[in-house]
């Protein structure tokens, strides 16, 4: 079965600084990859996916991630941060492909430090 | 366009009564999905309905959960006799049918459930 894992539960980091959140997934490669972000009191937001198409996506707000196979990895970063990144982001895996319900990570909570 | 709704926001009920949550998808997607998100748990599927296939009820925790999707579009999800131990927000997404979407899910706000 699909698992993923996000690193670091709360990650904080300086207003300007590099974005770095943490997602492995289990070691069968998953048709797709998302990563959603959820501002407080709120659903949650698709900021990018991985289809296979291109290894490094590029998603909102100046978010991408990059597919890395050898590392089970996809990871997600963002050169600059600012102080409305501040949110809970998920790392979710597909069961198969098509519709069909995702696997989340346990969350990882930005803060962002002015 | 409009997206995904769910009702009430927020629900207070007492341990053992029975609630129901709302879900409106997204006009025209064939896939509804309910997840959990609670604080130990993190973010669990619940039910998933494709078009007019047989509903996926493989996430449901107890027999106490149960869901139905009426002319493949406006869903409930009723509890019965709610535990405390079911506080916790209550998401719902829908998806539409086609390889351009690639099972990317469309969430809607949430119903924050809390059992006294």
């Amino acid at each position: 079965a699909q698992s993923v894992t996000q690193l670091g539960s709360h990650v904080s980091v300086s207003e300007g600084a590099l974005v770095l959140l943490r997602c492995n997934y289990s070691s069968s490669v998953p048709p797709y990859l998302f990563w959603y972000v959820q501002y407080p009191n709120q659903g949650l937001q698709l900021l990018l996916k991985y289809t296979s198409a291109a290894t490094l996506v590029k998603g909102i707000n100046g978010f991408e991630a990059e597919f890395k196979k050898s590392e089970t990895s996809f990871h997600l970063t963002k050169p600059s941060a600012h102080m409305s990144d501040a949110a809970e982001y998920f790392c979710a895996v597909s069961r198969a492909a098509g519709n069909t319900p995702l696997v989340f990570g346990k969350g990882t909570r930005l803060s962002v430090i002015a | 366009g409009a997206g995904v709704s769910q009702s009430p926001s927020n629900k207070v009920t007492e341990k053992g009564k029975d609630v129901e949550l709302r879900c409106d998808p997204i006009s025209g997607h064939t896939a509804l999905y309910w997840y959990r998100q609670s604080l130990g748990q993190g973010l669990e599927f619940l039910i998933y309905f494709q078009g007019n296939s047989a509903p996926d009820k493989s996430g449901l925790p107890s027999d106490r959960f149960s869901a139905e999707r009426t002319g493949g579009s406006v869903s409930t999800l009723t509890i019965q006799r709610t535990q405390q131990e079911d506080s916790a927000v209550y998401l719902c997404a829908s998806s539409p049918r086609g390889q351009t979407f690639r099972g990317t899910q469309y969430f809607g706000p949430g119903t924050r459930l809390l059992v006294l």
